[in-house]
């Protein structure tokens, strides 16, 4: 079955960095386009950056470009995103989720999300 | 303000039916493929609906999806207590270059 782990998450002072993994097994991780998407406390989904199944192109919402990168390891089935200049505002739970296809939109499965908090 | 909007909550009797929208614009809903995620409290995000229409396997009949130009619709039927939920549409925005979603919408069955 399909799994998706992330690890990374914790608390972290503003202007640091941060990477976030997720381990993927259960399906073929090289053939599928995977996103990372964040839920704010108390709010609504927000979807952060998304990879192509060969990592030839990556998209990122306007609130994180120039500050966070999304990478895969097909080799090693993980998605990660590296987190820099952090602020406030990114505190949120971070979700990874497979596409339903190569490159897409279709979050078809996620993960449990892991909790990152920006404070000092 | 979210590219999508949704209505901040909706409600029925158990059994009864509702339905969700989520209104877009060409650049977004109009021109690309819509999701719907059910999201119940204290848990990771569920895909029910893609590319409009489509339910994933497991999903029952109960939920339904529909687009006509901007604006899609999440509908469910035979409400149940245990489809208490946040609900959310999804889709690429071609002018963004980036995903969206809604707002998401609190479903309560009273």
């Amino acid at each position: 079955q399909v799994q998706l782990v992330e690890s990374g998450g914790g608390v972290v002072q503003p202007g640091r960095s941060l990477r976030l993994s997720c381990a993927a097994s259960g399906f073929t991780f090289s053939s599928y386009g995977m996103h990372w998407v964040r839920q704010a406390p108390g709010k609504g989904l927000e979807w952060v950056a998304d990879i192509w199944h060969d990592g030839s192109n990556k998209y990122y919402a306007d609130s994180v470009k120039g500050r966070f990168t999304i990478s895969r390891d097909n080799s090693k089935n993980t998605l990660y995103l590296q987190m820099n200049g952090l602020r406030a505002e990114d505190t949120a739970v971070y979700y990874c989720a497979k596409d339903y296809y190569a490159s897409g939109m279709v979050k078809d499965y996620w993960g449990q999300g892991t909790l990152v908090t920006v404070s000092s | 303000q979210s590219v999508l909007t949704q209505p901040p909550s909706v409600s029925a009797a158990p059994g009864q039916k509702v339905t969700i929208s989520c209104s877009g614009s060409s650049s977004n809903i109009g021109s690309n493929y819509v999701s719907w995620y059910q999201q119940l409290p204290g848990t990771a995000p569920k895909l029910l609906i893609y590319d409009n229409t489509k339910r994933p396997s497991g999903i029952p009949d109960r939920f339904s999806g529909s687009k006509s130009g901007t604006s899609a619709t999440l509908g469910i039927t035979g409400l149940q207590t245990g489809d208490e939920a946040d609900y959310y549409c999804g889709t690429w925005d071609r002018s963004l270059s980036a995903g969206v979603f809604g707002g998401g919408t609190k479903l309560t069955v009273l």
